[in-house]
């Protein structure tokens, strides 16, 4: 099956500890993306790739870091100057079509 | 930076009856509009897409129009049915500069029997 998967599906976070957000798609997309989504809101970019060995910032990238080592991964770790990272995590890769399609998500809970 | 305004927040509509949801954008550089649709506990799922070079776009129930000299776009979707309450966000994007999309704060549409 072609598609997007995250994991892990639940995640849970102590105060000070970095975490990594895996992120792995089979779609032989370049560009990928990682959105946060908090309750009733629309998404924010928080970092993207459009190439391997390459990646920006996106609107709110402070506290997190990526990296684009594979065009099949994209991990995202939430680091501990992210101050409020509970959330639910949202990985996308688009075509050349630049249409965006998403992972089932990351709910990220700090305890 | 872009911003899209999206309304109404919330929306019922009775079992095949018609639901309509607006977007407004600002940048008039913005090139490319999808509309997804979100699940409880569910990534969103890419639904119907239009550009700017076309003022309409029809899948089915599904219909988008786009007015670029307004900056609006709004989903229509007809003949509702229980399977489509969701969540629904609409988006804009410049495709030109990595297609960073930008999202509308979404509406909950609620097909009541």
């Amino acid at each position: 099956d072609g598609g997007i998967t995250q994991s892990p599906k639940y995640l849970f976070r102590k105060e000070g500890q970095n975490v990594t957000l895996s992120c792995e798609q089979n779609l032989n997309h370049d560009a990928m993306y990682w959105y946060r989504q908090d309750p009733g809101q629309g998404l924010r970019l928080i970092y993207y790739s459009q190439i391997v060995n390459d990646f920006q910032k996106g609107d709110i990238a402070e506290g997190y870091s990526v990296s684009r080592e594979k065009k099949e991964s994209f991990p995202l770790t939430v680091t501990s100057a992210q101050k409020n990272p509970t959330a639910f995590y949202l990985c996308a890769s688009s075509d050349i079509a630049n249409e965006q399609f998403f992972g089932p998500g990351t709910r990220l809970t700090v305890l | 930076g872009e911003n899209v305004e999206q309304h109404p927040s919330t929306l019922s509509v009775q079992e095949g009856d018609s639901a309509v949801i607006k977007c407004t954008y600002s940048d008039s550089a913005s090139n490319y509009f999808p509309w997804y649709k979100q699940e409880l506990g569910k990534g969103p799922q890419l639904i119907i897409d239009i550009r700017s070079n076309v003022g309409e776009k029809k899948d089915q129930r599904i219909a988008v129009t786009l007015n670029k000299t307004a900056k609006h776009f709004s989903l229509h979707i007809t003949e509702t049915q229980p399977e489509d309450s969701a969540v629904y966000f609409c988006a804009a994007s410049f495709t030109g500069g990595g297609n960073k999309l930008t999202f509308g704060t979404g509406t909950q549409l609620k097909v009541e029997l």
